[in-house]
């Protein structure tokens, strides 16, 4: 079947804009990841989901960054007031489960003006 | 919490062999893992130790010592193809995957 899919492939905002980002895991997998990679560096894990819920949102950089999931599929990662420092590309994974290998979506290229 | 170590940068010629060592520090382990990512490219699933030992997918085979907390990824026969960035990564207690920072691999002619 089709892979993970994310949407936009790129997005360019102005500095306190509200911007959303939307992943598309494989179907039938119960876990979801996202994470940040700004240029040159690795990757920094944001949030994952086990179904609709998500344990641990330690991750998240700040309170302006949420992230939800429904229906056991969709997800979206919200950056509300965005900052220039958070231009960077954000990468979606899903895995059957928690510890099965994870299969990363292309990912989505922001850049905060 | 968690951390790990790899080399920025190797550079090896074709047909010639690369070790990228990766070290780790870990409060919950459940096994080390292997992501391959070309430039502008996503990452993807290249090998995952969960026990001591070596495991070879072809060309590639990756190594876990528990113990040392230590592991490696090898490549052999050296491809231009393989270019790319690699990252070893840390399962811990639970679904969380924690990367290092990766190794830039340039394969010249």
């Amino acid at each position: 079947g089709a892979g993970v899919s994310q949407s936009p492939s790129n997005k360019v905002t102005e500095k306190g804009k509200d911007v959303e980002l939307r992943c598309d895991p494989i179907s039938g997998h119960t876990a979801l990841y996202w994470y940040r990679q700004s240029l040159g560096q690795g990757l920094e894990f944001l949030i994952y989901f086990q179904g609709n819920s998500a344990p641990d949102k330690s991750g998240l950089p700040s309170d302006r960054f949420s992230a939800e999931r429904t229906g056991g599929s969709v997800s979206t990662l919200t950056i509300q007031r965005t900052q220039q420092e958070d231009s960077a590309v954000y990468l979606c994974a899903s895995s059957e489960g928690l510890v099965e290998t994870q299969y990363f979506g292309p990912g989505t290229r922001l850049l905060v003006l | 919490g968690q951390s790990l170590e790899q080399p920025s940068e190797v550079t090896a010629v074709e047909g010639a062999i690369v070790q990228i060592n990766c070290t780790y520090q870990t409060s919950g382990f459940y096994g080390l893992s292997w992501y391959q990512q070309h430039d502008g490219g996503a990452p993807t699933f290249l090998s995952y130790n969960a026990l001591d030992g070596l495991e070879e997918t072809g060309r590639f085979s990756s190594f876990l010592s528990r113990s040392d907390s230590y592991g490696y990824l090898l490549l052999q026969e050296l491809q231009m193809k393989d270019s790319a960035s690699y990252f070893c990564a840390v399962r811990g207690s639970w679904g969380k995957l924690q990367f290092g920072a990766g190794t830039q691999v340039v394969v010249t002619p």
